[in-house]
């Protein structure tokens, strides 16, 4: 198994220009979660989905962010225009739903400068 | 409205002592219990969860927690540390309605100096 996997591990971006991020969650988990990591705010849920279906997307900071799930093994994380407070390291989770922890992925570290 | 609180921030401890790092919530509803460790650069880590039965639950690596529902409590414990366990923890909790959702402590970081 090889875990949820994330891609980039690193992204730096200047303001303004598109993000994706990227996820792969572990085969035959049926939810999937994006969460955000800063110093000042902690970990912070953006959005939630089940069976590929977004059930809760109150986390997103703005309309500047934007998640899809086009299939059980694919989710992106788009941010479009990034700015510099977008800085942050942004992880993907999946779980089934008679597992209640999480299995996170290595996050990946946005920069916008 | 549901919150998971750890009063400290940073706890600094030396190798072979006992630690325990404090984890309270508040939640309307029953709620399931969970720790995580983040070593540095790399994503998080379940180290130990409560979902029901003996209120004390232990990790492959020394640690323990246990859950009291009186004090609305989840502190972790270890009662030897080693360098290696110098990491960010994080207390969790899991709603048990429909909200699905996993609610994340500020963390504490653990910090063992020889």
């Amino acid at each position: 198994d090889a875990g949820v996997i994330q891609s980039p591990r690193h992204e730096v971006t200047e303001m303004g220009q598109e993000v994706t991020l990227r996820c792969k969650p572990i085969s035959g988990h049926n939810s999937l979660f994006w969460y955000r990591q800063t110093m000042m705010r902690g970990l912070e849920l953006l959005i939630y989905f089940n069976n590929n279906v977004p059930i809760d997307d109150s986390g997103m900071p703005e309309d500047r962010f934007s998640a899809k799930m086009p299939n059980a093994s694919f989710s992106t994380l788009k941010i479009q225009p990034s700015e510099p407070r977008d800085s942050a390291v942004y992880f993907c989770a999946s779980s089934t739903d008679s597992d209640y922890g999480y299995t996170f992925g290595s996050g990946t570290r946005l920069t916008v400068v | 409205a549901q919150s998971v609180t750890q009063l400290d921030s940073q706890v600094p401890v030396f190798e072979e002592a006992p630690v325990e790092l404090r984890c309270n919530y508040s939640s309307s509803v029953s709620v399931y219990l969970f720790w995580y460790v983040q070593y540095p650069n790399q994503g998080l880590q379940l180290l130990l969860k409560y979902l029901s039965g003996s209120t004390l639950v232990e990790s492959i690596n020394g640690f323990e927690a246990e859950f009291n529902k009186s004090q609305t409590s989840f502190h972790l414990r270890k009662p030897s540390v080693h360098i290696s366990d110098t990491a960010e923890y994080f207390c969790a909790v899991f709603r048990m309605d429909s909200s699905y959702k996993l609610i994340f402590g500020s963390g504490t970081r653990l910090l063992v100096r020889p």
